[in-house]
């Protein structure tokens, strides 16, 4: 079955400051990739997916890269904010569809 | 819309007991899905159903679990007998079709003594 690896488990970055989030995949046929946040003691909320059909994809300061090739994506957040502090989970799916496997998250952490 | 309704919320149960946790997806979507979170193993997959039908439970963890979705509107995951083990925050999540955003509830957060 599909395996996802992700890193870094903690990252701690000062407000307006960049974040970037790497993960990998070993299932080749994995179509779709979801980022999931995760604030503490709430549900997982989407924040952005991407196909393996593109390879970025970009929302206000919220952006993912996909390179199939080497099995890996990334989600990238600019202009770091309080709020950007939560969980973050990927994930990936052969099929392009919810049967997801996730990644064992982030705590990301943004200092004032 | 309320989203995907989950309940209880919390359950505290004894070890050998029955839990039942209940799910009402969103009106109109056709897929739901299951998942278990602990701090060990993260975000877990147990089953799926795709127009209330059964379509992968591979992530089931054992026979003690068993799901069932009489209609679309409402799904039920069954721990007989509970163990210490089970202890998680279970969430239900529903998608209109399999290739669209899947939408989580509350979670139910089970905790067997």
């Amino acid at each position: 079955g599909e395996n996802v690896e992700q890193h870094p488990s903690t990252l701690s970055v000062q407000e307006g400051d960049s974040a970037v989030i790497k993960c990998t995949y070993s299932d080749s046929a994995s179509n779709y990739f979801p980022w999931y946040k995760q604030e503490l003691g709430k549900r997982p909320q989407l924040i952005i997916d991407i196909r393996s059909n593109v390879g970025e994809k970009k929302d206000q300061r919220i952006a993912v890269t996909l390179n199939k090739t080497a099995k890996h994506f990334s989600l990238h957040i600019t202009e770091t904010q309080p709020e950007d502090s939560a969980v973050y989970f990927c994930a990936a799916s052969p099929g392009g569809g919810n049967k997801l496997t996730f990644g064992t998250g982030t705590q990301l952490k943004v200092e004032l | 819309d309320a989203g995907v309704i989950q309940s209880p919320r919390h359950e505290v149960t004894e070890m050998g007991q029955e839990v039942t946790l209940r799910c009402k997806p969103i009106s109109g979507h056709n897929s739901l899905f299951w998942y278990r979170q602990t701090m060990m193993r993260g975000l877990e997959l147990l089953i799926y159903f795709n127009n209330n039908v059964p379509i992968d439970d591979s992530g089931m963890p054992e026979d003690r679990f068993s799901a069932k979705m009489p209609n679309a509107s409402f799904s039920t995951l069954k721990i007989q007998p509970s163990e210490p083990r089970d202890s998680a925050v279970y969430f239900c999540a529903s998608s209109l079709g399999m290739r669209a955003e899947a939408f989580f509830g509350q979670g139910t957060r089970l905790t067997v003594v």
